[in-house]
């Protein structure tokens, strides 16, 4: 069945430092979405792109929907530690088909 | 605004024995409801969705089934609960048209016994 490659699997780094982890499909897609989920909790929906080469902001959270429609990137600057959680990507490709999502990345901040 | 609740929060459950997880739904109508399990620390599996009213469409063949008796009321049920059926239940909805963005609940973590 269709999936969704996400990476990287696990991310370390120090806070402050910018954090890139990214979607990719074999398929184009018409929809990309991106949740964030705290441990014990349900995934928070952080920003939906819907049009190729979007580029949205929602604060230190930037998305962009590649061109290619193929992929979606998740960029977070000047990471503090309430970033830290698991960030899904999903994905639809047609109208009527469901949604699809990321094995997701896990984002560890280091003190 | 809208909310969506799902209890029990946590159980604790031997082997063999039923289930039944209730999702709820507050400011909306006519809502589509989802049904995901969510293994430790893994991605998340549809279990079941519903575009309506006794409308349910199972996505995996399993030891789970549900229902969706009122409009805004989803139910996760087990006549005889299996150890790989624990997990982190997650409930969602999204409106019928126009938006594919789905809301989750808080979660139920199941441990079965």
């Amino acid at each position: 069945g269709q999936q969704l490659n996400q990476s990287p699997q696990s991310m370390f780094i120090q806070e402050g430092e910018d954090v890139s982890m990214n979607c990719t499909s074999s398929s184009i897609f018409n929809t990309w979405l991106w949740y964030k989920q705290e441990p014990g909790e349900g995934p928070v929906l952080l920003i939906a792109l819907y049009k190729a080469g979007e580029l949205t902001s929602n604060g230190r959270l930037t998305a962009q929907f590649g061109i290619t429609r193929k992929d979606s990137f998740l960029n977070i600057s000047a990471s503090i530690p309430s970033d830290v959680g698991i960030y899904f990507c999903a994905g639809r490709r047609n109208r009527d088909d469901k949604i699809i999502f990321g094995k997701g990345t896990r984002l560890h901040i280091l003190p | 605004s809208q909310t969506i609740h799902q209890w029990p929060a946590t159980l604790v459950q031997p082997v063999g024995s039923p289930l039944s997880l209730e999702c709820t739904v507050e400011g909306t109508s006519n809502p589509n409801l989802y049904w995901y399990r969510q293994a430790a620390g893994r991605g998340l599996q549809l279990l079941f969705y519903s575009v309506g009213i006794g409308q349910i469409s199972s996505e995996v063949p399993q030891n789970l089934s549900a229902s969706r008796p009122q409009d805004r009321q989803f139910i996760l049920s087990s006549k005889k609960l299996l150890l790989s059926d624990s997990g982190f239940y997650l409930c969602a909805w999204s409106v019928q048209t126009g938006s594919y963005e789905q809301y989750f609940g808080p979660g139920t973590r199941l441990t079965v016994t």
